[in-house]
């Protein structure tokens, strides 16, 4: 079956640190990719997406590219803010008949100012 | 505005109660998802609809109940059988193919006195 395993949080940064979180998955056929943020009492709000091997998703200044060779799909940025604080989940969509999304764990990141 | 709307955001019932989650979408959107979500755990899928009239069970499925009679409207329905009922609950929305992301509402956090 599908499944997506996060790096496990949470993470503290500094004000303008550099921010990786790793996310692997296992899937059967070739997947689309998605990060999405979720922010305190709230839903997830697509951050970015990429739909095949060697595509780069970017959005706010979060990068991810998809690598077909190491099933990832690293959620990187450069400089982060205190307004980036929130939980990060990385996703795939199966192209099979049911189109299920699968989620990792989340990623708790807080940003210190 | 086209979204996807969950109410009510907050919902207090007494134990061995039936309670229903209401959410609508207007994006005319052919699959709708209901996830529930633990404090610092990640998203598990109860149930998913593709088409009106009809669902599939998610991975926990047991002690929920859906109904899909209109595209707009995918109620979800959390019954006495479910053991530990108390969760924050989201809804999605999201074309039926595998390169479209899913659109969450803000979600209904039920609490079981």
């Amino acid at each position: 079956g599908n499944s997506v395993t996060q790096m496990e949080g949470p993470v503290t940064l500094s004000e303008e640190a550099f921010l990786t979180i790793n996310c692997t998955y296992t899937a059967t056929g070739y997947p689309s990719l998605f990060w999405y943020v979720q922010y305190p009492g709230e839903g997830l709000q697509l951050l970015l997406k990429a739909t095949k091997a060697d595509d780069k998703g970017s959005n706010k200044g979060f990068e991810a590219t998809y690598r077909k060779e190491t099933t990832s799909f690293h959620l990187e940025k450069g400089s982060v803010q205190v307004s980036d604080s929130a939980v990060y989940f990385c996703a795939l969509r199966e192209r099979s008949n049911d189109y299920k999304l699968s989620f990792g764990a989340g990623t708790t990141v807080t940003v210190r100012a | 505005d086209g979204g996807i709307t969950q109410s009510p955001k907050y919902l207090f019932r007494k134990e061995g109660q039936n309670v229903t989650l209401s959410c609508e979408q207007n994006l005319n959107h052919d699959a709708m998802y209901w996830y529930r979500q633990d404090p610092g755990q990640g998203l598990r899928l109860i149930y998913y609809s593709q088409i009106v009239n009809d669902f599939q069970k998610g991975d926990i499925a047991e002690g929920y109940s859906v109904s899909r009679e209109k595209k707009e409207s995918f109620p979800l329905t959390v019954t006495s059988a479910q053991k530990n009922p108390t969760a924050f609950y989201l809804c999605a929305s999201s074309m039926d193919t595998a390169n479209t992301e899913a659109f969450f509402g803000q979600g209904t956090r039920l609490t079981v006195v």
